[in-house]
């Protein structure tokens, strides 16, 4: 199956920073890449993805660049607000499934 | 917009019990799923369903797990005989084409 890393597990920036999540996959069939936000209770929501035949996705400050040769994709988010806090989960999946793999998530604080 | 619903939000049972948790998809899609989070884990597929039928299934579903459509609009998961392990954070998610899920808020469980 899948095998699915995220680093860092945890990400401490101060407000207006940027901050970037890893995730790395060993599935070279994966196809489809997105990254979950969760905040503390409530359910996973997808903020962003990716396929592959895209390298780069950009939505506002929240962007997502894939390196399929490489398997990994990264979750970026620019001028970090406090809101942002949350763990960010990515959950890459594989051709001819539709069962993403979650990663370990990455707990990110944005200190005002 | 519509929303995946979940109910009970939070349920606590002895261990042995039976449990039946309760979701309704977003109306028109087609591809249902149950995850499972263990507290400051990731998040675990346990199961997938269409046409009503299982479609995939994990190790953890094993033969203490099943689900069942029993309407046009509930998808339900059941657990015959709660263990301590069970204690977990049970999300249910849908699609309907394409790989995006859209997940519920989650019922927790809490076998005692």
């Amino acid at each position: 199956g899948e095998n699915v890393e995220q680093h860092p597990s945890t990400l401490s920036v101060q407000e207006g920073d940027s901050a970037v999540i890893k995730c790395t996959y060993s599935d070279s069939a994966s196809n489809y890449f997105p990254w979950y936000k969760q905040e503390l209770g409530k359910r996973p929501q997808l903020i962003i993805d990716i396929r592959s035949n895209v390298g780069e996705k950009k939505d506002q400050r929240i962007a997502v660049t894939l390196n399929k040769t490489a398997k990994h994709f990264s979750l970026h988010i620019t001028e970090t607000q406090p809101e942002d806090s949350a763990v960010y989960f990515c959950a890459p999946k594989t051709g001819g499934s539709y069962i993403p793999t979650f990663g370990r998530g990455t707990s990110l604080i944005v200190h005002p | 917009e519509p929303e995946v619903t979940q109910t009970p939000s939070h349920q606590v049972t002895q261990m042995g019990q039976e449990v039946i948790l309760r979701c309704v998809p977003i109306s028109n899609h087609l591809y249902f799923y149950w995850y499972r989070q263990i507290l400051g884990q990731k998040v675990e597929f346990l199961v997938s369903f269409y046409n009503n039928e299982i479609s995939e299934k994990s190790e953890i579903f094993d033969d203490q797990f099943s689900v069942e459509r029993p309407d046009g609009s509930n998808f339900t998961l059941k657990i015959r005989s709660t263990k301590l392990e069970d204690s977990a954070m049970y999300f249910c998610a849908s699609r309907r084409e394409g790989d995006e899920q859209f997940f519920g808020p989650g019922t927790r469980l809490t076998v005692l």
